[in-house]
């Protein structure tokens, strides 16, 4: 069965500085990766997936991840962080076969100190 | 475009109640999905619907009933609700294909179980 692990309940760090947000998984078969963000009272975005092809995947509101087969990782960076960033943010993996759900991780709050 | 949508936002109500959170989705998607959000667990599934008149149970189904005679709604029906139902839950849609596909996700249903 498919999981997914986000080893930080919460990461703080200041505007302007680069974040990072951890997430390893586990599938048999290729994975198929994605991030998602919850802002406050809200439901989640999605901001970016992982497929095939470039392990350095771009996706919305400047953020990035890395896919790293070897280390079956999944983080989530940006290279200049801002206090409006600050939200809940959950890893999810889905196996390449057949159309089962998502797996979420217990997701990772971030919070931007201005 | 109104996309997908959960009524009611927030509800309150007793032990040993039937209560019925809606989900209705704009996009003819095929698949949709019902989550609670509960604080150190993340998002968990509880059911899921390939397409109208196909179910399938998630990870905490007990205590939960889900029909889908029409396409574009899912509702989610607790039989007798207890307080461990209290919760966040989120109804999400995917078009049908590839996994690949993200899933989007409606706004929310707070449900308080006194």
């Amino acid at each position: 069965a498919q999981s997914v692990a986000q080893p930080e309940d919460q990461v703080n760090v200041a505007e302007g500085n680069p974040l990072t947000v951890k997430c390893t998984y586990s599938v048999s078969g290729n994975p198929y990766l994605f991030w998602y963000v919850q802002y406050p009272n809200r439901g989640l975005q999605f901001l970016l997936k992982y497929i095939t092809g470039d392990n350095l995947v771009k996706g919305s509101y400047g953020f990035e991840a890395e896919f790293n087969k070897s280390q079956t990782s999944f983080h989530l960076k940006k290279p200049s962080a801002l206090v409006s960033d600050s939200a809940l943010y959950f890893c999810a993996v889905h196996r390449d076969s057949g159309n089962t759900p998502l797996v979420f991780g217990k997701g990772t709050r971030l919070s931007v100190i201005a | 475009d109104a996309g997908i949508t959960q009524s009611p936002r927030y509800k309150i109500t007793e032990t040993g109640r039937q209560v019925t959170l809606m989900c209705h989705q704009t996009w003819s998607h095929s698949y949709m999905f019902w989550y609670r959000q509960d604080l150190g667990h993340g998002l968990r599934l509880i059911y899921y619907s390939a397409a109208a008149d196909i179910t399938d149970k998630g990870e905490v189904p007990d205590g939960y009933v889900v029909s889908r005679s029409k396409t574009e709604n899912f509702p989610l029906t607790l039989e007798s609700a207890t307080r461990s139902q209290t919760s966040v839950y989120f109804c999400a849609s995917r078009r049908q294909g590839s996994p690949t596909n993200e899933q989007f996700f409606g706004p929310g249903t707070r449900l308080t179980v006194l």
